[in-house]
């Protein structure tokens, strides 16, 4: 069965610093989802990462997906208060996503 | 604003009871997800349909079932209900069959069971 760990869990950011995200799976995959969930809201897709190596940058959030290591990471640039939100990543395996955990973020100013 | 529509925004029911949930996916999609969000459980994939049928199931319990229309919206049907069945319920689209797609979710229903 497909396990998807994201850490850290819980991230207090100050405004205007960097950080970033990790997402480990444990199967093989190469199709992974970067989404975004503001308190009571739905899921807003952030980045689609469809192959070993890819990379998308939008604003100040950059995704990259290694299958090899089975890891992808969210790398936040210059963090602002309206970044602040729960972070999701999800795996596709076996017809199906499987997210992980959830991040949530906090961006202190 | 995904395209994603679900009914109603809230329920709030007792245990034992029955309730339905509705989703209209977005113009052009033929896959529909339903996933259950709870602070326990997290983001759990339910099931899929496309086009009218079944493509795939997740962590749905037996007394949950779902089905897609001719006109492809979707129902999840939620019988006997419990007091842990309270969560958001998510309905999601895509234009894909295999689940691959990128998959646009809808606002959710949140459910109380009391």
């Amino acid at each position: 069965e497909l396990k998807v760990e994201q850490n850290p869990l819980f991230l207090s950011m100050q405004e205007g610093k960097n950080y970033t995200i990790y997402c480990n799976y444990s199967t093989t995959s190469d199709r992974l989802y970067w989404y975004r969930q503001d308190p009571g809201k739905s899921l807003e897709s952030l980045f689609v990462l469809l192959s070993n190596g890819a990379v998308k940058q939008e604003g100040r959030l950059m995704a990259s997906l290694d299958t090899k290591a089975r890891l992808s990471t969210l790398h936040i640039t210059a963090a602002v208060h309206d970044l602040s939100a729960t972070y999701f990543c999800a795996v596709f395996y076996g017809n199906k996503l499987v997210f992980g955990a959830g991040t949530i973020l906090r961006v202190k100013s | 604003d995904s395209g994603v529509t679900q009914t109603p925004k809230h329920l709030i029911t007792a245990t034992g009871q029955r309730v339905t949930l509705r989703c209209s996916p977005r113009s052009g999609d033929l896959s529909v997800y339903w996933y259950q969000q709870s602070l326990d459980q997290g983001l759990q994939f339910l099931i899929q349909y496309y086009n009218g049928e079944e493509r795939a199931k997740g962590n749905i319990l037996e007394r949950f079932s779902a089905q897609q229309f001719p006109d492809l919206h979707s129902e999840l049907n939620l019988s006997s209900l419990e007091l842990g069945d309270s969560a958001l319920y998510f309905c999601a689209s895509s234009a894909l069959g295999g689940g691959a797609g990128e998959q646009f979710f809808g606002p959710g229903t949140r459910l109380t069971v009391l």
